[in-house]
């Protein structure tokens, strides 16, 4: 059974379109998180869900919303995709709040965008 | 400058060898983690401290809050063991911050 998972694997797409990338994990945790790595390897911590509600969020461009419809899934979208959004994009899960417990990855979508 | 460093950047050990991945920082924290990133992709969570000292098979991580400084060992090398390790942590202002990453690499 997969803990964390993440579709797709892989996308491609256009500048200018929109464009979603699905999580969701079977563990039951409580908290969601979103991460983003750079074409230079450096990762940073985009945001973080609690039970349904925003607890983290970092300084990214409001193009970006995440949206989670129940704690086991935390989606991310990505409006008017530029080419600086090309990276891979990591969901965790944990199950306390907010960067305090063990963190479990998802495998990761990588994003082009030409 | 990065509000988290690690050293060394890059590291090449022959197997069985003891390494030490070192990180400071500069800000006040509530939590720090060790992660580990296969050169698949895949990461995992290998630590997550806010005092002492934890050991977990072969690897043992270390903390000094005083001093703000934490080090990954690893005893007993393996080439398994090659990944990029990254130290992030939360800060008590309720910031993250990354470090860059310490690249092993493990030779038989």
């Amino acid at each position: 059974d997969t803990a964390v998972s993440q579709t797709p694997k892989y996308l491609v797409t256009q500048m200018g379109n929109d464009k979603s990338i699905k999580c969701e994990q079977n563990l039951g945790h409580d908290t969601m998180y979103w991460y983003k790595q750079d074409s230079k390897k450096f990762l940073k911590i985009m945001f973080s869900y609690n039970n349904k509600e925003l607890i983290i969020n970092e300084t990214v461009p409001n193009r970006f919303s995440p949206k989670s419809p129940d704690k086991a899934h935390l989606n991310l979208h990505i409006n008017s995709l530029e080419l600086g959004d090309s990276a891979v994009y990591f969901c965790a899960s944990s199950p306390g709040t907010s960067f305090t417990d063990t963190q479990y990855f998802g495998p990761g979508t990588r994003l082009t965008v030409l | 400058k990065n509000e988290v460093e690690q050293s060394p950047q890059n590291l090449t050990a022959q197997e069985g060898e003891f390494i030490t991945i070192n990180c400071s920082y500069s800000v006040g924290i509530s939590a720090l983690h060790w992660l580990q990133q296969h050169p698949g992709g895949g990461i995992v969570s290998l630590f997550m401290l806010s005092s002492g000292k934890k050991k977990h098979g072969r690897l043992i991580a270390t903390i000094n809050i005083q001093e703000k400084h934490s080090s990954l060992h690893i005893t007993a090398s393996h080439p398994r063991d090659s990944a990029v390790y990254i130290c992030a942590v939360r800060s008590t202002g309720n910031q993250f911050y990354f470090g860059t990453g310490t690249s092993l690499t493990v030779i038989p």
